[in-house]
């Protein structure tokens, strides 16, 4: 069965400090889908990124970077420069093919991160 | 363009009472995926939809949840007889293609007392 982990339960930093979420997964297939979700305390899911099993080039976004590494099943997140904007929380989720492999659909959510921080 | 639209954002009701929630994903998707957050059990998917035909429901906790697809722009997930535990936020989500991310609707925040 998929599993998604995030062990860091809450991180407090200070503004304009670097922080990285760590995400593992498991997974047995070969073919999968990664993503990380935003949770902002209003309470809407934001979609951040989407990294399929094929593909581990790393990925920059402004302040955002996200490292990819099937060799340790790892996923993990970086913020550079945080903000105050930036505290919400953090998702990571996988997605796995369905029993008739028909389908990805299914996204397995980790217990996500509670970013706080502080001006 | 419009994002995915749950109603009712929130909903109070009581023990025994039958709940009702709607959803309408974005036009032109083809997957519609319920789920559920609380405290304690996370992010939790329910039930997902591929044109209209559910493809896993194994996340239905039980047969008081009951969730249908009659047409491509609504969808319902029903709770009868509701109970304290289902209280949380029920998140409707829809997406293009499975692998493709999934849209979150706002949530409807349901409290059974």
């Amino acid at each position: 069965a998929q599993k998604v982990t995030q062990a860091q339960t809450e991180i407090s930093v200070v503004e304009k400090e670097d922080v990285t979420l760590d995400c593992v997964y498991e997974t047995r297939d070969t073919t999968y889908y990664l993503f990380w979700y935003k949770q902002p305390p209003s309470g809407e899911l934001v979609f951040l990124i989407r990294r399929n099993s094929f593909d581990e080039q790393n990925e920059i976004s402004g302040r955002y970077s996200w490292n990819f590494q099937k060799s340790t099943s790892s996923f993990n997140f970086t913020i550079t420069a945080s903000q105050v904007v930036d505290s919400a929380v953090y998702f990571c989720a996988l997605s796995e093919a369905n029993a008739g492999g028909t389908s990805y659909g299914k996204l397995t959510f980790g217990q996500g991160t509670i970013l706080t921080v502080h001006p | 363009d419009a994002g995915v639209i749950q109603s009712p954002r929130h909903e109070v009701t009581e023990m025994g009472q039958e709940v009702t929630l709607r959803c309408k994903p974005i036009s032109g998707h083809d997957y519609l995926f319920w789920y559920r957050q609380t405290m304690m059990r996370g992010l939790e998917l329910l039930i997902y939809f591929n044109n209209n035909v559910p493809i896993d429901d194994s996340g239905m906790p039980e047969d008081r949840f009951s969730a249908k697809m009659p047409n491509a722009s609504f969808s319902t997930l029903k709770i009868q007889p509701s109970e304290p535990r289902d209280s949380a936020v029920y998140f409707c989500a829809s997406s293009f293609r499975g692998f493709n991310e999934q849209f979150f609707g706002p949530g409807t925040r349901l409290t059974v007392l």
